[in-house]
């Protein structure tokens, strides 16, 4: 089956300072990343778009310069949260999507506490 | 605007007894329509699509355009069904999934 991997699963920051998750899939090639944010009993909202090779696409509220995001390969994509503060504390999810198929699949999350 | 309802956010059956998830959505074109399901402490997976037209771990789910609906069934609840089910949209030619807000199923034993 499809894998997809998250690191860290977990991690803790101070305000004003930036943290970087990654999210990998392991067995596949995916041309295209999504980047998700869950709060604490709440749906799945989607952040933004991120196509190999191409600049992420953000969905509205979403601030780019807050939420760096790259996808250098088929492999990997990165989600940099820019001098974080305590609101952005919360469940970041991502999937990725096979060349070609379109079915998502979806990393174990991580959570990001910011102190 | 909100394009998946889940109306129930948490619903409860006895083991044995048929259980139904709701689910409904709003959008002008032709749907496709997801239930993707988190086990505890696990992470979200497919269960099924309504294009598959697919019974997967004995749950069913059928697309009603005249209602706008894609309520998940399954006709006897088992234990290891307990998880948080999501229902999720795909708009024609939309690289992306809308999720609903989620029902927590608890089977009773």
């Amino acid at each position: 089956g499809a894998v997809v991997s998250q690191h860290p699963s977990w991690v803790i920051c101070k305000s004003g300072t930036s943290v970087k998750i990654e999210c990998r899939s392991l067995d596949f090639q995916a041309t295209t990343m999504f980047w998700y944010r869950q709060f604490p009993k709440q749906s799945l909202m989607l952040m933004a778009t991120s196509n190999e090779g191409s600049k992420a696409t953000y969905e509205q509220g979403v601030e780019k310069d807050k939420f760096l995001i790259n996808h250098a390969s088929l492999t990997l994509s990165t989600l940099t949260v820019t001098s974080a503060h305590p609101e952005d504390s919360s469940f970041y999810i991502c999937s990725a999507r096979r060349t070609l198929l379109y079915e998502q699949y979806f990393g174990p999350g991580t959570r990001l506490t910011v102190t | 605007a909100q394009r998946v309802t889940q109306p129930e956010k948490l619903l409860s059956v006895f083991k044995g007894a048929p259980v139904e998830l709701k689910c409904n959505y709003s959008y002008s074109g032709s749907p496709e329509l997801f239930w993707y399901v988190q086990y505890s402490r696990q992470r979200l997976q497919l269960l099924l699509r309504h294009i598959s037209r697919e019974s997967i771990k004995g749950f069913t789910a059928d697309l009603n355009k005249g209602e706008t609906s894609f309520h998940l069934k399954k006709p006897f609840a088992q234990e290891e069904d307990s998880a948080m089910y999501y229902c999720a949209l795909k708009e024609t030619g939309a690289n992306n999934l809308f999720f609903g807000t989620g029902t927590r199923l608890t089977v009773i034993p």
